[in-house]
């Protein structure tokens, strides 16, 4: 167990519905990253927020957007769904976001849309 | 072309073989991180490097960074260590490219 909580684990929905992920970071954790893991693209970041702000940007899609609380935990919206937006999702956490530091994955979040 | 290449893409081994996974990469990079995914989705972090080696257990990783290539060798392995394993880069320069980048990963199969 990393410490990382994601719910829900899975989701089964129909395009053009708007979907939200949550994820709680681990304790002390300050920096919550979403990545996107499909069959034919692989793992591929998306976004990362540290102690609120967005700090990176990377392919996520502009029917995406995430945001992170004062409290850390961190929700990321997926809209206007596509068969294509079927994936799983993970969100990791690591105490600063910086380059050196080693990041907890959650469970992941199985998103299906038909 | 990828920036990180991983090989082999699926490899069989016998329990108690020592295996190599092999990453090479094309960028310059502040770090390589190998991480595992078990069959049920999880994504485990076996190490993270920057330089020279490290061990932990049955697992040792290994960098050259003048040769942009990395190995995860697993000795005596075990069927238990049937899984994923994917490389993943963290770039040198400022935004995005400072994120992770990811291989293909490599299906690992240890037959008991």
């Amino acid at each position: 167990d990393s410490g990382v909580t994601q719910t829900p684990k899975h989701l089964i929905t129909a395009t053009g519905q708007r979907v939200t992920l949550r994820c709680s970071p681990r304790s002390g954790d300050l920096s919550v990253y979403w990545y996107q893991q499909s069959l034919d693209q692989g793992l591929q970041f998306l976004i990362q927020y540290y102690n609120g702000e967005e700090r990176a940007k990377g392919n996520i899609l502009e029917r995406f957007s995430a945001q992170q609380f004062p409290d850390l935990h961190s929700e990321l919206n997926l809209s206007s769904l596509e068969l294509g937006d079927s994936a799983l999702y993970f969100c990791a956490s690591s105490v600063s976001g910086g380059s050196t530091d080693t990041q907890y994955f959650g469970p992941g979040t199985r998103l299906t849309v038909l | 072309k990828n920036e990180v290449e991983q090989s082999p893409q699926n490899l069989t081994a016998q329990e108690g073989e020592f295996i190599t996974i092999n990453c090479s990469y094309s960028v310059g990079i502040s770090a390589l991180h190998w991480l595992q995914q078990h069959p049920g989705g999880g994504i485990v972090s076996l190490f993270m490097l920057s330089s020279g080696k490290k061990k932990h257990g049955r697992l040792i990783a290994t960098i050259n960074i003048q040769e942009k290539h990395s190995s995860l060798h697993i000795t005596a392995s075990h069927p238990r260590d049937s899984a994923v394993y994917i490389c993943a880069v963290r770039g040198v320069t400022s935004g995005s490219a400072r994120q992770l980048t990811f291989g293909s990963g490599t299906q690992l199969t240890v037959l008991p």
